[in-house]
């Protein structure tokens, strides 16, 4: 069975300024899909990023952008100009290739502080 | 993406009653996923729903429990049966939305509170 782990259960940072959340995930699979999701206050999940295990070039989303780095199995998110809005939970999300059938595996979580 | 609507968004709940949750896209959708989230915790599915087919349950999630239903390719409803405290959590629908990319989209959740 597929993990994924989030070793930092909060982060904070400075408004405007840049900040990591990192994952890591354990899988014996060579096609899969990884994803951020936001989940703020309202509790709404929203997909922030995804990537592409077959894909070496790291996805962006405007502020958003991933590490991704699939020998090490780490799957980290970069978000720039950080901004109030962004405080938030973000679970990382592993999911098996093929059809999209799987349901998505999610880390615990980091919760996001966004100092003004 | 898709637009999902939950009914209801809360419930507070006596022990021994039981529950129906329902979820509702505004597109067809081929897959439906039914997760909980228990307070202060991460997000575990508990079935998956395919339109015309039994939901297939996660590992410690069981039909007699958590019986579902997927009548057509727009809706789907999750019972949670026979309540206890242990089962106050968010419960959340997702969609796969296959245009392009296959990502799953999350409806609002519903807030369950056992009493």
């Amino acid at each position: 069975a597929q993990t994924v782990t989030q070793s930092q259960p909060e982060m904070s940072v400075q408004e405007a300024e840049t900040v990591t959340l990192s994952c890591t995930y354990d899988t014996s699979e060579s096609d899969y899909y990884l994803f951020w999701y936001k989940q703020p206050p309202s509790r709404q999940m929203i997909l922030v990023i995804r990537q592409e295990a077959y894909k070496q070039q790291n996805a962006t989303e405007n502020r958003f952008s991933v590490n991704f780095q699939k020998a090490a199995k780490s799957f980290s998110l970069k978000i720039s100009d950080s901004q109030l809005g962004d405080a938030a939970m973000y679970f990382c999300a592993y999911r098996s290739g093929g059809g999209g059938a799987d349901g998505l595996t999610f880390g615990k979580g980091t919760h996001l502080i966004i100092q003004p | 993406s898709a637009v999902i609507s939950q009914k209801p968004s809360r419930d507070i709940c006596q022990r021994g009653t039981s529950l129906t949750i329902q979820c509702q896209v505004d597109s067809q959708v081929t897959m439906m996923f039914w997760y909980r989230q228990q307070p202060g915790q991460s997000l575990t599915l508990i079935a998956t729903a395919n339109q015309g087919s039994e939901a297939t349950y996660e590992s410690g999630f069981v039909i007699d429990k958590f019986p579902i239903s997927r009548p057509n390719l727009t809706f789907s409803t999750l019972t949670v049966s026979n309540m206890s405290p242990e089962d106050s959590s968010i419960y959340l629908c997702s969609v796969l939305w296959t245009s392009g990319v296959y990502e799953q989209y999350f409806g609002p959740g519903t807030r369950l509170t056992v009493t």
